[in-house]
């Protein structure tokens, strides 16, 4: 059963503060993925990685970074927080590239931004 | 470029009732297809999913989609929908890079 971790589920923060959002796969996948879930917006893709150290840029990149040291573990930076990072971030993982992989969900975060 | 658009934002039934959600997606080329749920206070998991073949995919909990090539389209159904489904469903587009393109959702309420 593959599980995907993340490293809060409700997280306060002030503006201008950095935030680190933290998130673990137990299944060996190679991509994970970073997004932020808002109410009438879907998903959005921030952030997603192919392989330790690779990153690429999603569909709103703007005011994140991530991190991929190691294969299980993919972090994302928010450098200087703002109250329109205010948010629901969703980790996910799929086992490697390719269109037919189901990307598997972590419980999510709620980041409140002060 | 690639966009998922899902009709209904909210949507109110009673039990028993049938469901059908509707989703339309915007893709030149070979479309895998998704459909999401979350249930309240619950990660988000793959319904059921298409990829080629049969186009009517049989997911979990009874649940059904259609893909219609010609109308883009890749409607979720549920003859009798149950207290228990009450949660909210998502479209999703992959492209050939394994990227996820999701809708904006649906919020189902299914009343006793």
């Amino acid at each position: 059963d593959v599980k995907v971790t993340q490293s809060s589920r409700y997280l306060v923060k002030r503006t201008g503060e950095k935030v680190f959002l933290e998130c673990v796969q137990d299944m060996d996948h190679e991509n994970m993925f970073w997004y932020r879930q808002d109410p009438g917006l879907g998903l959005r893709l921030i952030y997603f990685s192919y392989d330790v150290k690779m990153k690429e840029k999603g569909d709103i990149p703007e005011g994140y970074s991530v991190s991929r040291e190691k294969k299980e573990r993919f972090s994302l930076i928010l450098e200087s927080a703002s109250t329109n990072q205010t948010s629901m971030y969703l980790c996910a993982s799929s086992e490697r590239q390719g269109a037919g992989n189901e990307q598997y969900f972590g419980p999510g975060t709620r980041l409140t931004v002060t | 470029a690639q966009s998922v658009s899902q009709h209904n934002h909210h949507v109110i039934l009673s039990e028993a009732a049938s469901l059908e959600l509707g989703c339309n997606y915007s893709y030149g080329g070979t479309v895998n297809l998704f459909w999401y749920v979350q249930y309240p206070g619950q990660h988000l998991q793959l319904l059921l999913k298409y990829f080629s073949g049969d186009p009517l995919v049989k997911g979990i909990k009874g649940f059904e989609a259609e893909f219609i090539k010609s109308k883009f389209s890749f409607n979720l159904r549920k003859p009798s929908v149950q207290w228990s489904d009450t949660a909210e469903y998502f479209c999703a587009v992959s492209s050939n890079t394994g990227k996820l393109i999701f809708g904006q959702g649906t919020t189902l309420q299914v009343k006793p």
